[in-house]
């Protein structure tokens, strides 16, 4: 079955350290999205990405990094230099940057310690 | 700039019970407009979408209707079931043009039902 693998579904990170977080799809999607949620607050975007090394920040990118090196595979990280990064974190994708329906993974909720 | 505002949770309802999630929409243009469903412990699934004004988006018997005049996209569904509870969200996008955010979500409206 085709969909979005987000790993792992809990993380947690200690003080000053940089965490990796994962998103694999199998749908041949040109386009994959970073979203934050925080209770209240709704989603964020945090870096999108519309093809292969390519990529561009979202609304809320200090702090956070990313890669697409390949067109199945966008991982975040959560650097050190993100103060508050406690939040569960939401990979999407999309056939492509102009099309709207996005399809989302099941999330990784970060803590830290 | 563009947002969307929904009205705050959370919503507790009767098995059976009619529904409505208020949503409205600030923005510059014409956008498209969605309400995706979180169920628990998951990520967001698209329930509906509609495209242009007066459009209706349909699905698992919810409904909303796209008005321009009054920019609004309530969420409806005649009768609730346990299975719907979740937290439902507002969203727009536009296509192109748009540097940095694919959609804007409203904060989510959380929807318990009981039976």
């Amino acid at each position: 079955d085709g969909g979005i693998t987000q790993s792992p579904k809990y993380l947690f990170r200690k003080e000053g350290q940089n965490v990796t977080l994962s998103c694999e799809q199998n749908l041949n999607h040109d386009a994959m999205y970073w979203y934050r949620q925080d209770p209240g607050q709704g989603l964020r975007l945090i870096y999108y990405s519309q093809i292969v090394n390519d990529f561009q920040k979202g609304d809320i990118a200090e702090g956070y990094s990313v890669s697409r090196e390949k067109k199945e595979s966008f991982p975040l990280t959560v650097t050190s230099a993100q103060k508050n990064p406690t939040a569960f974190y939401l990979c999407a994708s999309s056939v492509d940057r102009g099309e709207e329906k996005l399809f989302f993974g099941s999330g990784t909720q970060l803590s830290v310690l | 700039g563009d947002s969307v505002t929904q009205m705050e949770g959370p919503v507790t309802l009767s098995e059976e019970a009619f529904l409505t999630i208020n949503c409205t929409y600030t923005a510059t243009g014409y956008p498209s407009l969605f309400w995706y469903v979180q169920y628990p412990g998951e990520g967001l699934q698209l329930l509906l979408k509609a495209t242009k004004a007066d459009d209706k988006g349909s699905n698992k018997g919810f409904e909303a209707t796209y008005r321009k005049e009054t920019t609004s996209f309530h969420l409806e569904k005649g009768s609730v079931q346990v299975s719907d509870s979740a937290v439902y969200f507002c969203a727009l996008s536009f296509l192109a043009n748009q540097a940095g955010t694919a959609l804007i979500f409203g904060k989510g409206t959380t929807l318990s039902v009981s039976s």
